[in-house]
């Protein structure tokens, strides 16, 4: 299975910085097959950003994906309150989908 | 607009066997492409993504748990149903189910059921 590692495990930030977040796999996943998901507490994971760069509906343009291989990062601009959240990365290339640890955004 | 649904026993023994239901609306399971997923989240670990199903039958399980779970489908009752074999306390976790599109235009999880929270105690 592809082992997903993200980093950090927490980000501290204010409103208003930019957040980067870092998911490494340990095999080469195609950037077709890599998405981004936010989750806040007891609510269900909301897919984010989906082959490594494309928003999901509703997303606003502040969130942005890149990335290739085995590396690749999740970023926020302008940290609205609403964005204090925990991140995971999901890679859907290859089975079993594997999700990585987390990283929590906090204020 | 898709919608998904988890329901099933919110408490079970050791070593009794789990049965959760997904049902949903807003997609038919006989369309090509159409697939849904379990994901469990257990207190201080990742989200794993237990078991798959797709529109042809197609089926996958995670693979250290393959010998204790069974997903099926009754597209007549747009529902998914995941059995999981011999609980542990361990299991003791949120179940999400959620759809996805397989094959090579595959979709990661993109709607997402509530979540029922499972405990397993005697």
């Amino acid at each position: 299975e592809i082992v997903l590692t993200q980093s950090p495990d927490t980000l501290s930030l204010s409103p208003g910085d930019r957040a980067t977040l870092s998911c490494r796999a340990s095999q080469s996943v195609s950037s077709s097959f890599l998405a981004w998901y936010q989750q806040k507490p007891g609510q269900a994971p909301r897919l984010v950003i989906y082959a490594t760069s494309s928003r999901a509906t509703g997303i606003p343009d502040r969130f942005s994906g890149s990335g290739s291989g085995t590396d690749f990062t999740l970023s926020i601009n302008r940290l609205e309150p609403e964005d204090f959240a925990v991140y995971y990365c999901l890679q859907y290339d290859r089975s079993p989908r594997t999700f990585g640890q987390g990283t929590k955004v906090e204020i | 607009q898709i919608t998904l649904k988890e329901s099933g026993p919110t408490l079970v023994k050791p070593t009794q066997t789990l049965t959760l239901t997904c049902t949903f609306s807003g997609f038919s399971l006989n369309t090509n492409g159409m697939g849904v997923g379990w994901i469990r989240q257990s207190p201080g670990k990742a989200l794993e993504c237990l078991a798959l199903i797709f529109w042809n039958d197609d089926k996958r399980y995670w693979p250290s748990l393959s010998t204790r779970l069974t997903i099926t489908k009754d597209t007549s009752k747009n529902q998914v149903v995941l059995t999981m074999t011999n609980m542990d306390p361990v299991d003791t976790g949120t179940y999400f189910c959620a759809h996805m599109i397989g094959g090579a235009a595959r979709q990661p999880f993109d709607y997402w059921g509530q979540g029922i929270l499972v405990t397993v105690s005697s």
